[in-house]
């Protein structure tokens, strides 16, 4: 099962920064937060990762709260291209038990 | 090639009928990934290979899907006696080494389609 929690759907509008929450108040600690998205007919994407320090990349900054609970995914300058599903997960970073799990995501809808 | 390449990307097949779905992955990624997404829902992990280990079968739904990976390369997945309920699309993915969770590349996928 996943360890995550997110809301099914969020709206954005065009420009402005998309923030997507994930609740994982079960994490340990040598586990890490990552995102991956879905876009309409195509396979997940990585987007980031992090373990407790905050993180960007060049598609969007991922803020960890102290007590690694929870943790949100920001998109600086949302454009219509980033509507898709957003997936959060956690995972032990160099686990090698394979599969990825992955839960139901946010569905984030860009509107102009 | 320069990603995971699924074929076909579409297959239509009467109920009742065995399909063969494909899978190739990355060149060099000793770690294969199959997943089901069936309509408005999310990844449902089915199998996993990595190198010459015995594959991880423990998402299989039935006894009527199986997928083997030869050569350490291409991947097949078979259902066999398809089920309405099989319709879906079917994910493949890829990954150097499956310590690597942000190094995990997707295919675009086969749509299958039981009528």
């Amino acid at each position: 099962d996943a360890k995550t929690t997110q809301p099914p759907s969020m709206d954005c509008a065009e420009g402005r920064a998309a923030n997507l929450p994930c609740n994982h108040s079960t994490i340990s600690g040598n586990e890490y937060v990552y995102w991956y998205r879905q876009i309409h007919s195509q396979g997940p994407q990585y987007i980031i990762h992090g373990l407790k320090n905050n993180e960007t990349n060049e598609m969007a900054s991922l803020i960890i709260t102290e007590d690694r609970k929870s943790s949100t995914l920001i998109l600086p300058h949302a454009t219509l291209r980033d509507t898709a599903v957003y997936y959060c997960i956690v995972r032990v970073a160099g686990s090698n038990t394979g599969k990825l799990i992955f839960g139901q995501g946010t569905t984030l809808q860009v509107k102009p | 090639g320069a990603g995971v390449s699924q074929s076909p990307s579409n297959k239509v097949t009467e109920k009742g009928k065995d399909v063969e779905l494909r899978c190739d992955p990355i060149s060099g990624h000793t770690a294969l990934y199959w997943y089901r997404q069936s309509l408005g829902q999310g990844l449902e992990f089915l199998i996993y290979f990595q190198g010459n280990s015995a594959p991880d079968k423990s998402g299989l739904p039935s006894d009527r899907f199986s997928a083997e990976r030869t050569g350490g390369s291409v991947s097949t997945l078979t259902i066999q006696r398809t089920q309405q309920e099989d319709s879906a699309v079917y994910l493949c993915a890829s990954s150097l080494s499956p310590a690597l969770t942000e190094g995990y590349t997707f295919g675009s996928g086969t749509r299958l389609t039981v009528v």
